[in-house]
C-alpha cells in the first residue's frame, strides 16, 4: 500500500508570512497532484508534476516535485486569508488508484 | 467544457435506508472514482470505475457499491445506512485510469 504523509496537519498564520507544506512518500510516484479544498466544496485541482525535481510556479505557490519522485513540497509566498483551506497531494502510479495524503488544513489570518 | 456534476448537493436519510448519489464526469473523460470524506478519515477512496467496469476498490463493506453506464455516467449506491455514512461523498473524473483527479462538489449526506 503506498502512504502519502503530509505536514503539517495544521498551519495557523499571519497574513503576509510564508509558509511551506511536505508531502512525503516511501513509493515513486509517476505523477503527483496538488488540490486545495475550501468548506463544503470538491479539491480544486492546483497543479500536476511530473518529472523529478520539477519545479512549477503558480503565482505565489511554488510546487516542487523531488529528484527521486518520492516527495513533494508547496511553498506560499506572502500568504493571504483567501489562501485559507485543505491542501491535498495526491500521487499516481501504474496500476494503482490515485493516492491521497491526509491534508494540510491552512489558516490565514488577517 | 462543463465541470463534473453531482446530485443531490445534500440529503438526509434515516437509519436503515438505503441511497443513490449521481455523478455526471466531465465529457470525453471515461474513468470516474468515488471518495468519502470526513473529519476524522480523510479522504478516502471507495471505488474506480473505467469503461463500465469497477478497476479499483477501496477498503469499504459491501454496502457500499456503484456502477457506471455507458455514457460515463456513475452512480453509487449505499444501502442499510448507518449514522456513521455521514460524510461528504465526492466523484471524480479523469480522462484515463489513474490520472489526474477533476472533482464535483459532492453530495453531503447526513444520516439520522
Amino acid at each position: 500500500t503506498q502512504l502519502l504523509e503530509q505536514s503539517p496537519q495544521f498551519l495557523s498564520i499571519q497574513e503576509g508570512e510564508n509558509l511551506t507544506v511536505y508531502c512525503n512518500s516511501s513509493s515513486v510516484f509517476s505523477s503527483l497532484q496538488w488540490y486545495r479544498q475550501e468548506p463544503g466544496e470538491g479539491p480544486v485541482l492546483l497543479v500536476t508534476v511530473v518529472t523529478g525535481g520539477e519545479v512549477k510556479k503558480l503565482k505565489r505557490l511554488t510546487f516542487q516535485f523531488g529528484d527521486a519522485r518520492k516527495d513533494s513540497s508547496l511553498h506560499i509566498t506572502a500568504a493571504q486569508p483567501g489562501d485559507t483551506g485543505l491542501y491535498l497531494c495526491a500521487g499516481t502510479n501504474a496500476g494503482n488508484m490515485l493516492t491521497f495524503g491526509g491534508g494540510t488544513r491552512l489558516m490565514v489570518k488577517p | 467544457k462543463a465541470g463534473v456534476t453531482q446530485t443531490p448537493r445534500y440529503l438526509i436519510k434515516t437509519r436503515g435506508q438505503q441511497v443513490t448519489l449521481s455523478c455526471s464526469p466531465i465529457s470525453g473523460h471515461r474513468s470516474v472514482s468515488w471518495y468519502q470524506q470526513t473529519p476524522g478519515q480523510g479522504l478516502q477512496f471507495l471505488f474506480e470505475y473505467f469503461s463500465e467496469t469497477q478497476r479499483n476498490k477501496g477498503n469499504f463493506p459491501g454496502r457500499f457499491s456503484g456502477r457506471q453506464f455507458s455514457n460515463s455516467r456513475s452512480e453509487m449506491n449505499v444501502s442499510t445506512l448507518e449514522l456513521g455514512d455521514s460524510a461528504l461523498y465526492l466523484c471524480a473524473s479523469s480522462p484515463e485510469l489513474n490520472t489526474e483527479a477533476f472533482f464535483g462538489q459532492g453530495t453531503r449526506l447526513t444520516v439520522v
